[in-house]
């Protein structure tokens, strides 16, 4: 069974320091792929960052990166230099990449992170 | 234009009453999901499509039904309401790894 354990609740960091919001992960699929997502209090997820596991190198998109550790089983985000719009509800989540018609894309979510920046 | 809408975007019934909720996409894609989020919970998989033929329960489907009337727009049913249906809704399409969400509808069933 696929699963993603988020075990930071909450989170504080002071604006302009970078932050790491930590993800593991568990899955027996050969071929996958992580993404987080950002949940303001609006409600809307939002796209941040996507990491396949076959990828050789961390993916990196503006202030965001991933930190995967594939051996390890983590793929944690960072975000540097927070800004104060930051703030929100960050969410892990993964889904088995396969060719053809058994690629479900179905996502499976961690529990997600509060994330609260200080000014 | 939003790529992905829903309707309503709040609604609130009452227990035993029939709902349904909408999702509209523009992007053309022939994957489409709903998923329904509890305060202080991840996303769960309610149901799934790959096409207007193909209907698959996801991992919370009891209590729900979902209608496929074309590629763009995937309809979620609740036929008799109950308050532990309370939640945000979320639709979303799909055309290969990533997805891309609606607005969310906030449901609450008194």
């Amino acid at each position: 069974a696929q699963k993603i354990t988020q075990t930071q609740p909450g989170m504080f960091v002071q604006e302009k320091e970078a932050v790491t919001l930590d993800c593991t992960y568990d899955t027996s699929d050969p071929s996958y792929g992580l993404f987080w997502y950002k949940q303001p209090s609006s409600g809307e997820m939002i796209f941040l960052i996507y990491q396949g596991s076959y990828d050789q190198q961390n993916a990196t998109e503006g202030r965001y990166s991933l930190n995967f550790q594939k051996a390890r089983k983590s793929a944690n985000l960072v975000i540097s230099a927070s800004q104060l719009g930051d703030s929100a509800m960050y969410f892990c989540a993964m889904t088995p990449v396969s060719h053809g018609s058994s690629n479900t894309g179905k996502l499976i979510f961690g529990q997600g992170t509060t994330l609260q920046v200080k000014p | 234009d939003a790529d992905v809408t829903q309707t309503p975007r709040n609604r609130i019934t009452k227990t035993g009453k029939r709902i349904m909720l909408e999702c509209s996409q523009t992007k053309g894609h022939d994957r489409m999901y709903w998923y329904r989020q509890d305060p202080g919970l991840g996303l769960r998989l309610i149901y799934y499509s790959f096409d207007v033929k193909d209907i698959n329960k996801g991992e919370i489907s009891d209590g729900y039904s979902v209608s496929r009337q074309a590629q763009a727009k995937f309809s979620l049913s609740l036929e008799s309401a109950i308050p532990n249906q309370t939640a945000l809704y979320f639709c979303a399409t799909s055309d290969s790894v990533e997805q891309f969400f609606g607005p969310g509808t906030r449901l609450t069933v008194l």
